[in-house]
C-alpha cells in the first residue's frame, strides 16, 4: 500500500535555529496535513493544506511556521526559530479527499524535533 | 480545548477477552469518528471509522460503536491478540472540516 514518507526521522537543534521537516504525502491525494504530538500528550493538528494554500491552521501555527509544496510532491514544514517548546513529534498526513477513504487520514512515521 | 475525551489512559486485558476502549466528544458537530493505533515511534495507523449517521461499524475483530445522544463511541476487539498492544486515539471530524481533533490516547496492553 503506498504510504506517506517523512525526512528526517530525527533533528536535534539548537534553540533560534530553523528546521525544515520534509514529507511526500500519497501520489492521488489532494489534502496534506501536518499534526505534532508532544511527548505523553495527544496528536495535534498544525495545519491543513488543499489546493496550494493553507486551508485551515490552528493557534499553535503561528508566524513562526510555514508550510510548502515546492514541486508537486514534496510537502514541507518550516519552523523559522526553534523554541524549546517545538520539541516534539511531528506526523504528516494526507488524504484524497474523495471516494471510499474520504475522512480517512494517512500518516507518515514522524519527524522527531529535539530543540536544546 | 478538551473536544475528544478518553477518560481511560491505560487498559489491561487478557489474550482472547474483549477490548472495550472508549471515547466521548462534546461537539454535536462532528460527523465522523475515527480510530488510530499507533505504536512507539510510528505514525498513527487508521483502525476504522463510523460515519454519525450509523451506530455500529464493524470490520474483521474490530467493531466501533456511536451513541449520539450521550455523545459516547466505543471500539470493541474481540478477541484481543498480543499485537493489539498499542496506543489507540480516538479522532473526530466536524461537518465539512478536513481536521481531526483527537483525544489523548488510551494505552492498551494485551497479557497473554
Amino acid at each position: 500500500e503506498p504510504e506517506v514518507t517523512q525526512t528526517p526521522s530525527h533533528q536535534v537543534t539548537q534553540m533560534g535555529q530553523e528546521v525544515i521537516l520534509r514529507c511526500v504525502p500519497i501520489s492521488n491525494h489532494l489534502y496534506f496535513y501536518w499534526y505534532r504530538q508532544i511527548l505523553g500528550q495527544k496528536v495535534e493538528f498544525l495545519v491543513s493544506f488543499y489546493n496550494n494554500e493553507i486551508s485551515e491552521k490552528s493557534e499553535i501555527f503561528d508566524d513562526q511556521f510555514s508550510v510548502e509544496r515546492p514541486d508537486g510532491s514534496n510537502f514541507t514544514l518550516k519552523i523559522r526559530s526553534t523554541k524549546l517548546e517545538d520539541s516534539a513529534m511531528y506526523f504528516c498526513a494526507s488524504t484524497p479527499g474523495t471516494g471510499e477513504r474520504y475522512g480517512e487520514l494517512f500518516f507518515g512515521e514522524g519527524s522527531r524535533l529535539t530543540v536544546l | 480545548d478538551q473536544q475528544v475525551k478518553q477518560n481511560s489512559p491505560s487498559l489491561s486485558v487478557q489474550e482472547g477477552r474483549i477490548s472495550i476502549l472508549n471515547c466521548d466528544y462534546t461537539n454535536s458537530m462532528f460527523d465522523y469518528f475515527l480510530w488510530y493505533k499507533k505504536y512507539p515511534a510510528e505514525g498513527p495507523t487508521f483502525l476504522i471509522s463510523i460515519s454519525s449517521i450509523k451506530d455500529k461499524n464493524e470490520d474483521g475483530r474490530f467493531t466501533v460503536f456511536l451513541n449520539k445522544s450521550a455523545k459516547h463511541l466505543s471500539l470493541h476487539i474481540v478477541p484481543s491478540q498480543p499485537g493489539d498492544s498499542a496506543v489507540y486515539f480516538c479522532a473526530a471530524r466536524l461537518i465539512g472540516n478536513e481536521k481531526l481533533t483527537f483525544g489523548t490516547g488510551t494505552r492498551l496492553t494485551i497479557i497473554p
